[in-house]
């Protein structure tokens, strides 16, 4: 699992409110990422990483925000969760930004009812 | 926009047979592609990575190919398992900072 833990595992919460999953890395890598994996859609890029308190946006980031205080933790949050946002996420860490591979957790399966 | 697609969506084998599974792109400025597996409602699994200088990569069973020109990269399994029934994601890295995948390939391998 390349050292990555993701919390949680399973979350259903209410329309409206907010959420914040947590991605924890044991392996020290400078890139994080967040994606979202839907049917027919495949994994696409929320949010990234590629420091302490230096983020930046993916294709789908509207009505999410990421913070990273510490090397090991990327945490994203759904400011106001609506429906459109069930979906499983994950977290993937890199140590280089080009050339190197991709290591991905086990995923947090959200829904929003 | 970079865009991968797999063919086929499915594919359903006896076991034991050798297998290609397909990735076609279309923006050949890629840093490297990489190959996952995904079992249900599990993470992905890095199979192999091929950086963009490389032609090809092996690993046991599996052998990846690259063809930037061509915009195509293959997967072979050889001596397929049941085992080998999963999800089998490939991603390719354009820039610094983002994966863009396939949808994938489900496959099936009947004992």
């Amino acid at each position: 699992d390349a050292g990555i833990t993701q919390s949680p595992r399973h979350k259903v919460t209410e329309t409206g409110t907010p959420v914040t999953l947590r991605c924890h890395q044991t392996e020290n890598h400078r890139y994080m990422y967040w994606y979202r994996q839907d049917p027919g859609h495949g994994l696409r890029l929320i949010h990234y990483s590629y420091g302490v308190k230096d983020t930046d946006k993916g294709e789908v980031s509207d009505g999410y925000s990421v913070s990273r205080s510490k090397t090991e933790d990327f945490l994203l949050t759904l400011e106001s969760a609506t429906s459109s946002q069930t979906s499983v996420y994950f977290c993937a860490i890199r140590q280089g930004s080009s050339g190197a591979e991709a290591f991905f957790g086990q995923g947090t399966r959200l829904t929003v009812v | 926009k970079q865009e991968v697609t797999q063919i086929p969506a499915a594919l359903s084998v006896p076991e034991g047979e050798n297998l290609v599974l397909n990735c076609s792109f279309t923006d050949s400025a890629i840093y490297n592609l990489q190959w996952f597996r995904q079992d249900p409602g599990k993470g992905l699994t890095s199979l192999l990575l091929i950086q963009s200088s490389q032609r090809e990569q092996t690993s046991g069973r599996l052998n990846a190919s690259l063809d930037k020109s061509s915009g195509r990269s293959t997967l072979y399994i050889a001596a397929s398992q049941p085992g080998d029934s999963a999800t089998y994601l490939c991603a390719l890295q354009t820039g610094a900072n983002n994966l863009f995948f396939g949808t994938g390939t489900r496959l099936t391998v009947i004992p």
